[in-house]
């Protein structure tokens, strides 16, 4: 089955030590999405990427990069977890219609992160 | 600007019962399109339906249905004969057009008590 894959589902780490998550697609979609999600709250949007094109929110902390290495992975990296990144993070995708459109977004299963 | 309202936070309902979850929006575009998504307690965000502004026929599959009414702003959805396994956060959606993001709602919380 096509599908989005995400790794670790769930992630602990220390309060300042770097750490990746990682999203990889069946489908052959070339938008890809980061979310954050806090609990009893909507996902909010990290960045998005159409193919390698890197598309940032105004409001996402420096402390969060992300990567795209091909069209079927991308990674989240935060350089300096604090405490209040303790979140689950969500990978989606979606096919590109042209003009900067997007279908459909297509969610993983997501990693739930703890920062101690 | 975009916006998605989903007024109620959480209800339950008894098993076997009816159960409509509202969605209200706000856009400028004619063109745009509504979402509706389940997350159940394990997290993932499940697709449900995806509605254009030009479409608004009721959409029903299976024990779900969609009223998508442009009158009204409002994209509801309706679970008949509710089921335990329906207990999830549903979160109503927007995508404009010439935009690549959508916009959810809070979310409404449903419990569904067997």
């Amino acid at each position: 089955d096509a599908m989005v894959i995400q790794n670790p589902r769930y992630q602990v780490t220390q309060f300042g030590k770097p750490v990746t998550l990682s999203c990889s697609q069946t489908l052959n979609h070339n938008v890809m999405y980061w979310y954050q999600q806090k609990s009893s709250q909507a996902p909010k949007l990290l960045f998005h990427y159409y193919d390698k094109d890197f598309n940032n929110e105004a409001d996402t902390p420096d402390n969060f990069q992300s990567r795209r290495p091909n069209t079927s992975f991308c990674f989240l990296d935060i350089r300096s977890p604090g405490l209040g990144d303790a979140a689950m993070y969500l990978c989606a995708t979606s096919r590109d219609l042209g003009s900067r459109r997007s279908d459909t977004q297509y969610f993983g299963p997501g990693t739930r992160l703890t920062v101690l | 600007a975009q916006k998605v309202t989903q007024a109620q936070t959480e209800i339950s309902v008894v098993e076997k019962e009816d159960v409509t979850l509202d969605c209200v929006y706000e856009t400028r575009d004619t063109t745009y399109y509504l979402f509706w998504y389940k997350q159940p307690p394990s997290g993932e965000l499940v697709f449900l339906i995806r509605r254009n502004s030009f479409d608004e026929q009721n959409e029903i599959s299976g024990r779900y249905s969609w009223n998508f009414q442009k009158s009204t702003s409002s994209f509801n959805f309706t679970i008949t004969a509710s089921q335990v396994v329906d207990s999830a956060v549903y979160f109503c959606a927007l995508s404009e057009a010439r935009d690549d993001k959508i916009i959810f709602g809070k979310g409404t919380r449903l419990h569904i008590l067997p």
